[in-house]
């Protein structure tokens, strides 16, 4: 089993639209979960961080975490075709000794 | 600011040549990490130094692969010698303090070996 697993998509959604993007992870004591945006042929940013149970929102980004059920997710409210990009999800090993990275989903905001 | 800075930013080599890649961290930062990625693996830590010192070196894949950080400013990850299955991005990122903050990447060195 991996320990960060995300649908590889592609998710389409139309432009306005909702995009929700999920992510679950294996190992019960990850302390900090953070979502990453990825261009193509670009490095990726860090868009959010969330440590909490909840949600955590930031402008038209909210991050939802369920540590009980070892999800996270990322809500993108009014997509725009700029944020057409692959999303990575990254989660703390127990320690914090390594950062995992999920495989990314891709998503594409169609106008 | 300066981000983090990567050199080369692409590079094509012939199997069996030595690869170096360089790095220089964001001022003020004391972690430093070395990430390959590709469509199959994703994104894979390979080394991550905290203060310049080796911290956890389990994710280079095998001898060929080595990792240095002379300075809090500058690092090198060599490949030697080079295989075609060493293609990928190779990502440099740094932080104050590890994980806990936020990771910067650069903006990677494109390897080709063919």
């Amino acid at each position: 089993q991996k320990e960060v697993e995300q649908n590889s998509g592609p998710l389409s959604v139309p432009e306005g639209a909702i995009a929700s993007l999920n992510c679950t992870y294996s190992d019960r004591g990850s302390q900090s979960f953070f979502w990453y945006r990825q261009y193509s042929g670009k490095s990726p940013e860090l868009i959010m961080f969330i440590y909490s149970n909840g949600d955590k929102e930031d402008g038209r980004f909210t991050a939802q975490l369920n540590k009980a059920s070892q999800y996270v997710s990322l809500l993108i409210r009014d997509s725009q075709p700029s944020d057409s990009a692959t999303y990575l999800c990254a989660v703390t090993q127990t320690g914090a000794n390594n950062l995992f990275f999920g495989t990314g989903t891709r998503l594409t905001v169609i106008p | 600011d300066a981000g983090v800075i990567q050199s080369p930013r692409h590079e094509v080599t012939e199997m069996g040549q030595e690869v170096t890649l360089r790095c220089k961290p964001i001022s003020g930062h004391n972690s430093l990490f070395w990430y390959r990625q590709t469509m199959m693996r994703g994104l894979e830590l390979l080394i991550y130094f905290n203060n310049n010192v080796p911290i956890d070196d389990s994710g280079m894949p095998e001898d060929r692969f080595s990792a240095k950080m002379p300075n809090a400013s500058f690092s090198t990850l060599k490949i030697q010698p080079s295989e075609p299955r060493d293609s990928a991005v190779y990502f440099c990122a740094s932080s104050f303090q590890g994980w806990g903050n936020t990771i910067y990447f650069g903006e990677g060195s494109w390897l080709t070996v063919v």
